[in-house]
């Protein structure tokens, strides 16, 4: 089964500071990544598939890159309301699903 | 614009069996893929399984045994059971409409259900 690894746990980052999230997958899964965005209470919030591709309405300061086994979510200035636990997903291979554990992003 | 909302009992014994319902508003079942994701209080998210609106489905493994989720499309609504449930089924319960399927575009809510006697 392939692993999803997340790092850091947590980012603590000043507003309108750039924030780099890192993805890790134990094999190969080309560009079959996405992105959800948590806040407490809330549903998650699908913000990039396919590894770069932003879901409708995600605004442009949310980016996505990598490939294979390495990948990583780039918020490029910090709003407040992007504090928030940060899930990557894989969804191929066997089971399909299988999310990483998170990065919350906090306030520095 | 499409909703979804879970509903069901919020609160179910030990052994015996979670049922939930989505109802989905705004826009038809119809042609897409539909999952159910859990998240225990304080931890991630697990996929549960799926349903495509012809009926076709596609279960997590390590929940396949307990598991089964079936779509009536004249109500616009998918169900989630899961038997002989434990305190580890204690969780926060989405359903979810996907691309693909396995991508969640579009969330419920959420429903908070606890096993506990």
């Amino acid at each position: 089964e392939i692993v999803m690894t997340q790092s850091p746990a947590t980012l603590s980052v000043s507003p309108g500071e750039r924030a780099a999230l890192s993805c890790r997958a134990s094999q190969s899964i080309s560009t079959n990544l996405a992105w959800y965005q948590q806040k407490p209470g809330q549903a998650p919030r699908l913000l990039i598939y396919g590894a770069s591709t932003r879901a409708a309405g995600i605004p442009a300061r949310f980016s996505g890159s990598g490939s294979g086994t390495e990948f990583t979510l780039t918020i490029s200035s910090l709003q407040s309301e992007d504090f928030a636990v940060y899930y990557c997903q894989r969804y191929n291979n066997w089971p399909p699903d299988t999310f990483g554990p998170g990065t919350k992003v906090d306030i520095k | 614009q499409v909703q979804l909302q879970e509903s069901g009992p919020r609160l179910v014994k030990p052994s015996e069996t979670l049922s939930l319902t989505c109802t989905v508003s705004g826009g038809s079942i119809i042609s897409y893929y539909w999952s159910w994701i859990r998240q225990p209080p304080g931890k991630g998210l697990e996929w549960i399984g799926y349903i495509y609106y012809s009926g076709n489905t596609n279960y997590n493994p390590s929940l396949k045994s307990r598991v089964t989720i079936s779509v009536d499309t004249f109500k616009n609504q998918f169900s989630l059971k899961v038997n002989s449930v434990t305190a580890a089924d204690t969780a926060v319960y989405y359903c979810a409409r996907d691309w693909g399927p396995y991508i969640h575009a579009i969330w419920g809510q959420g429903t908070m259900v606890t096993v506990s006697s």
